[in-house]
Formats: C-alpha cells, structure tokens, sequence
C-alpha cells in the first residue's frame, strides 16, 4: 500500500466550527488531491497540491481551504464547518498529474 | 465542464457471469482513463488506459478504451463474490490536475 495517513478517520464537529484534516504521504508524491465522497455524486475535487505552497482549486472548493507547507502534508481547513460538508474525505497522492492516484483510507465527517 | 458517466449504476449477477461494465466522458484534453475498485473504503487502482496504451489485462479483469467513441469498457469473466464493489471510472485531462470520476456501479455477486 501506498504510505499516505489520514487523521482522524473520524469525527464529529458542530456547525460553525472549524475543522482540519490532515493528510500525510511517505513516498515524496509532488500531487495531492483532496475529495468528497457523497452518495449519488461520487468521488468531486475540492483542492489540490502540485508542490510545496502550490494548491489549486477543483470543483467544490467553496467553504474549504488548503495548505501545503511541507511535501509530505496537505491539510484541508472548513473555516466554519456546515451540515452540507457531512461527508467521506478522501486524500490521493500522485507522482505524475494525470496518472494512478493512491487513496488514504478516508476520513468521515459529520457536522451537526 | 468535464464529464464521465458510468452505466449501469447498479448491477446483480451469479457467480461465474461474465460483466460489462461502461463509462462515457467528455474532458477538455484527454490524457488518462482509469479504472479503481471500491470496496468498503478506499479506491483501490486497477487500470490506466491513455492515448498509447488502449488496452489492459490483468487477470479476470481487462478494460478497452474508445477514443473515437469517448468511452471504456471494463469486463470481468467468471465474477466471484469477492468481485463484489463500486467500480469507479475516472479521467484526467481537464482544467484541475485531478481526476473526474464518475459516480460508480454498484456491482453485487450473487453466490
């Protein structure tokens, strides 16, 4: 397996809270990608990371912010955490933009 | 706005079936299609089919890809339980550098 952690694979926050979730790669990746998993919307893009204070963003990047400081961590920040941001988060890690992505092993989300 | 669609969403078969499973896409400039497994957790990598490599095999498992046609097919002979999952298409060639994917197919192997 690649060696990309997630922390923490759970939680629980109240809305207006602000929340962030770690991810951290052990194979010097240059890409890493944040998604959500939603039922009947798949995996979506919210930011990625194409080097060390280099993040872009993907398709559902409102209410979310990233930061990469270094080359093994990305975090993904909610400022101020809403009920629509209940959900699975995904972090991937690639050498090559466009080429196989590994997934950590998640981290479920629920804001009440 | 890129695009994938994934047919049929859901799927129930015997074991030792053969299945097709389909994935559609519309992305601004191409590079990459590929094929994940998704069981409980996270999506684990089968196949990336691109512009030089149309075809793959591993196994039970192979996929085709269409670029005239703007789609793939990932085929599974002789299904077993295990095959059970959410297949996910993805692309890559759009505006981000990740991945578009589509919304899966349920697939469930009937013993």
């Amino acid at each position: 397996d690649a060696g990309i952690t997630q922390s923490p694979r759970h939680k629980v926050t109240e809305t207006g809270t602000p929340v962030t979730l770690r991810c951290h790669q052990t194979e010097n990746h240059r890409y890493m990608y944040w998604y959500r998993q939603d039922p009947g919307h798949g995996l979506r893009l919210i930011h990625y990371s194409y080097g060390v204070k280099d993040t872009d963003k993907g398709e559902v990047s409102d209410g979310y912010s990233v930061s990469r400081s270094k080359t093994e961590d990305f975090l993904l920040t909610l400022e101020s955490a809403t009920s629509s941001q209940t959900s699975v988060y995904f972090c991937a890690i690639s050498g090559v933009a466009g080429t196989e992505a590994f997934f950590g092993q998640g981290t479920r989300l629920t804001v009440v | 706005e890129d695009k994938v669609v994934q047919s049929p969403l859901s799927l129930v078969v015997h074991e030792g079936d053969t299945v097709t499973l389909n994935c559609s896409y519309e992305v601004t400039n191409f590079r990459s299609l590929l094929w994940y497994k998704q069981e409980k957790k996270a999506p684990t990598f089968l196949f990336m089919l691109t512009s030089s490599g149309i075809e793959k095999k591993s196994g039970r498992l192979s996929s085709i890809l269409d670029k005239k046609e703007l789609s793939s097919i990932l085929n599974i002979t002789a299904t077993q339980t295990g095959d059970s999952a959410i297949y996910l298409c993805a692309v890559s060639g759009g505006g981000a550098d990740g991945l578009t994917f589509g919304k899966g197919t349920h697939l469930i192997i009937q013993p």
